[in-house]
């Protein structure tokens, strides 16, 4: 069964400052990879999609990258906003029926 | 702005009572989920379809809840009975065929006293 691993579970930030957030999985036998963030009490926003072909998305602040053979996802976020604030789920889809979500990384970016 | 919709957006409720959820999925798209999200469990899938068709159901306790899509404009969850442990976020996800991205709904938060 594939297993998803996000980590740090929680991170703070200064405003302005890049950083990555980190999502491993287990199976390498993925269809594509999806990034979401989860503001609070609200809905699944989603962010970037990898294909399972491809290395990398980009959108906007936002950089995803996608390597197969070693298990692992990373969201880059250049230049952090307050309003970045939220927590971070990535999601690998191993087939037409199931999402496989990690435990998502909470970011807090301070002003 | 095409995006799923979710009614109720809360639900309070009294334990044996029937709940019904609801979904309208984003037109076009063929695949619908039911996810549930509590603090402890997470991400649970509950129930998928594919073109209306139910592909999986095997992550929902099947002596209470049931799913269904009778058109493909809606999606619909019931609990009946309802527990107290069913409390928790009911989430719709709708699917492109083509592209296989998910698109939430903002979430029906039921609480079953």
């Amino acid at each position: 069964k594939q297993e998803v691993t996000q980590i740090p579970a929680a991170l703070s930030v200064p405003e302005g400052e890049n950083l990555v957030l980190n999502c491993s999985f287990t199976d390498s036998a993925i269809y594509n990879l999806q990034w979401f963030r989860q503001d609070p009490g609200k809905g699944l926003t989603s962010l970037l999609l990898i294909q399972s072909s491809q290395r990398e998305q980009t959108s906007g602040r936002l950089n995803a990258s996608l390597d197969k053979s070693s298990g692992r996802s990373t969201l880059y976020i250049a230049a952090s906003q307050p309003g970045d604030s939220a927590t971070y789920l990535c999601a690998l889809r191993t087939g037409a029926n199931n999402l496989f979500f990690g435990t998502g990384t909470r970011l807090t970016v301070i002003p | 702005d095409a995006r799923v919709t979710q009614t109720p957006r809360h639900k309070v409720t009294e334990m044996g009572q029937e709940v019904t959820m609801r979904c309208q999925p984003i037109l076009g798209h063929n695949t619908v989920f039911w996810y549930r999200q509590t603090m402890m469990q997470g991400l649970e899938l509950l129930a998928y379809f594919r073109n209306r068709a139910p592909l999986d159901d095997s992550g929902m306790p099947k002596d209470r809840f049931s799913a269904e899509m009778p058109d493909a404009t809606l999606a619909t969850l019931k609990i009946q009975p309802s527990e107290p442990r069913d409390s928790a976020v009911y989430f719709c996800a709708s699917g492109s065929a083509y592209t296989g991205e998910l698109f939430f709904g903002e979430g029906s938060r039921l609480t079953v006293l």
